[in-house]
């Protein structure tokens, strides 16, 4: 299984910051990493697809990038509406494998 | 308007079985892969396996293969897990999500299953 090493594990930013989100995989997964935001109580929200590919409805102020083993994800000018848990996904093998996810909260 | 509607959860106990569903609405069910999620009680998230447009076809992760089986009704639009041989270790909230471009895009709200003598 391919592992995905997500940090931090909490970030705690003000708003209008810019926050960087790092997941690294333990082989090259040719970019096939999406980003989830988890709100509390609530099913996660698919943002990011492909490395860097916004989804429909995904604000602009989100951004993704990287390639081989190493990808960043950031929010810049940080907004109360983004404090949640966000999680990578790879998915260039099966099984499909997460990261442990990082806690956003407000400084 | 996508929706995913997870049922079936609740208190099991260790070695019993149980059978999930999730109807869907606001898409052609038929027309997509189909997965399952959990989400254990630490927030770590596990892909479970997924389910080809037409149930022809599963995929699982290795660990779950054995108990796990994943199902589809696409005339009731409805996706299934049935868990077999439950153990403490399964005590998740599961979710059902719809496969677009191998990924989750959609998600239910999540059942949540406690195993427990």
């Amino acid at each position: 299984d391919i592992q995905m090493t997500q940090s931090p594990p909490s970030l705690s930013a003000s708003l209008g910051d810019k926050v960087t989100i790092t997941c690294q995989a333990s082989q090259n997964i040719n970019k096939y990493i999406a980003w989830y935001q988890q709100k509390p109580g609530k099913a996660p929200r698919l943002l990011i697809r492909y490395t860097s590919t916004l989804e429909s409805g995904t604000p602009s102020r989100f951004s993704g990038s990287g390639s081989g083993r190493d990808y960043s994800f950031s929010i810049s000018n940080v907004e109360s509406e983004d404090i949640a848990s966000y999680y990578c996904l790879q998915y260039d093998n099966l099984p499909y494998t997460f990261g442990a996810g990082t806690k956003l909260e407000l400084k | 308007e996508v929706q995913l509607v997870e049922s079936g959860g609740g208190l099991v106990q260790p070695g019993a079985s149980l059978k999930l569903s999730c109807v869907a609405s606001g898409f052609t069910f038929s027309d997509y892969w189909m997965s399952w999620v959990r989400q254990t009680p630490g927030k770590t998230m596990e892909w479970i396996g997924d389910i080809k447009y037409d149930g022809s076809y599963t995929n699982y992760a290795p660990s779950l293969k054995n108990r796990f089986t994943i199902s589809r009704d696409n005339a009731k639009s409805t996706l299934y897990l049935q868990m077999s041989n439950v153990r403490s270790e399964d005590t998740a909230t599961y979710y059902c999500t719809r496969v677009r471009g191998a990924i989750f895009d959609y998600w239910g709200q999540g059942v949540m299953v406690t195993v427990s003598s």
